[in-house]
């Protein structure tokens, strides 16, 4: 069964420029979330998202956004780049809603802002 | 603000010990409870879930947790040096699957 799947793996971005990173996650899995982790803040969530529509929102600023299609597949949009949004962003799949099932991480996209 | 606390290390233990590694949790409401492995430059990697009181079991790790303390640990038996990584804490609430992170813990198994 093929793991969560995210694309680029790396990315190089000015600053003042958007970009957007996409997730397809386990086959089967509904719910996907995304987080951003850098060396001082760790692991932060940004959303979730449930049958397309987002059903939780971690304390991010506006220009961070998301969506979910009907196949599952999530995209991630970060606009207006600044050089602090330069961290890993990981995109994590989980089965349904809670009870008792995992999160499972994609290898996640190395975002650089400069 | 819920919180997930970590002592970020780093844990120094000799190969074939026992690894222990703690995590406590603010908030009463936490439902669901995750060990994470995370090597350098890779993305975490679920090891262990909780959802209830006591201990659980899997091959060489065990995690116990203690709502009423908010307290879940992870031990690993029988360290060995691949077991050299980053350890994350997370904990989720009842719905939905947002995860709340510690900083993690380092630790290091010495030949």
């Amino acid at each position: 069964k093929a793991g969560v799947t995210q694309t680029p793996r790396y990315l190089i971005k000015t600053r003042g420029q958007q970009v957007t990173l996409s997730c397809s996650p386990i086959s089967g899995h509904r719910s996907v979330s995304w987080y951003q982790q850098t060396p001082g803040q760790g692991l932060q969530f940004l959303f979730e998202y449930f049958s397309e529509t987002q059903r939780n929102k971690g304390n991010f600023p506006g220009r961070f956004s998301g969506r979910q299609f009907s196949n599952s597949r999530s995209e991630m949009n970060v606009s207006t780049l600044e050089l602090g949004d330069s961290a890993l962003y990981l995109c994590a799949s989980s089965l349904a809603s809670g009870g008792q099932g995992g999160t499972f991480f994609g290898q996640g996209t190395r975002l650089t802002v400069v | 603000q819920k919180e997930v606390e970590q002592n970020s290390g780093p844990l120094s233990v000799p190969e074939g010990a026992i690894a222990s590694l703690n995590c406590t949790y603010s908030d009463r409401g936490s439902q669901s409870f995750f060990w994470y492995r995370q090597y350098s430059g890779k993305s975490p990697e679920l090891i262990m879930s909780i959802y209830s009181n006591g201990d659980k079991e899997d091959g060489r790790f065990t995690a116990q947790l203690n709502k009423a303390s908010q307290y879940v640990s992870l031990l690993i038996r029988d360290s060995q040096p691949s077991d050299s990584a980053t350890y994350l804490c997370a904990v989720r609430e009842g719905a939905g699957n947002m995860l709340t992170f510690g900083g993690g813990t380092r630790l290091m198994v010495k030949p």
